[in-house]
């Protein structure tokens, strides 16, 4: 079992229509959580940065964490076709002296105008 | 405003030719990192260095090596490529060294294909 569960879709939306893409963990340790955009043929781009449980909204994006039940989940609101990219979610935990980043394989979002 | 640079973009390797991926950062981080993307695997961490002089393994080491003279620069060498190197390799960095849970910062990446 991966410690980072990401359904890869592909998933398709019309514009305007509110997102939510989730991420699954099993590793407790996890304690920062990030999701990252990742436009075709370029890097991820760090989109939400976040430690605790709850929401964090930044414009149209909100993430939000339950640690209790080891699930993430990225809303984003108003979509647009220029949010059509590739999303994945990371999570981070200091394990045996240094930093543990696990990405999931990200799903891949298309906005249809 | 260059944050993280990787050069070549795109590269064509034969089999058991060797390379160099270069990865320079100007925002004075620690922490550097190499991964190899690949469909259905995710990111994957073949090498990292919390500081000049300092690196160690990550996750797929096996076929790469790397060094760290300088804190803006983190090259990864290929020794003898084979096709199961052929993929798409990132490189990324962020503030402070080992004990942290900064995120990090990505390049635009290199495509490598080993024929």
């Amino acid at each position: 079992q991966k410690e980072v569960e990401q359904d890869p879709g592909p998933l398709s939306v019309p514009e305007g229509a509110i997102v939510s893409l989730n991420c699954t963990y099993s590793n407790s340790a996890f304690q920062y959580f990030m999701w990252y955009r990742q436009y075709s043929r370029k890097g991820p781009e760090l989109l939400m940065y976040t430690y605790s449980s709850g929401n964090k909204e930044d414009g149209r994006f909100t993430a939000q964490v339950d640690k209790s039940s080891k699930y993430i989940s990225l809303f984003i609101r108003d979509s647009q076709p220029s949010d059509s990219a590739t999303y994945l979610c990371a999570m981070s935990a200091i394990e045996e002296g240094a930093q543990k980043l696990v990405f999931g394989q990200g799903t891949r979002l298309t906005i249809n105008p | 405003n260059a944050g993280v640079t990787q050069t070549p973009k795109f590269q064509v390797l034969k089999t058991g030719q060797s390379m160099t991926l270069q990865c320079a950062q100007d925002m004075n981080h620690e922490y550097m990192s190499w991964y190899r993307q690949d469909p259905g695997m995710g990111l994957r961490l073949i090498h990292y260095s919390v500081g000049a002089g300092i690196t160690d393994q990550g996750e797929v080491p096996n076929g790469y090596n790397v060094s760290r003279s300088t804190t803006e620069d983190f090259p990864l060498r290929l020794l003898s490529a084979a096709p199961s190197q052929t993929s798409v390799y990132f490189c990324a960095s962020r503030r402070f060294g080992q004990y942290s849970n900064q995120p990090q910062h990505f390049g635009d990446g290199t495509r490598l294909s080993i024929l």
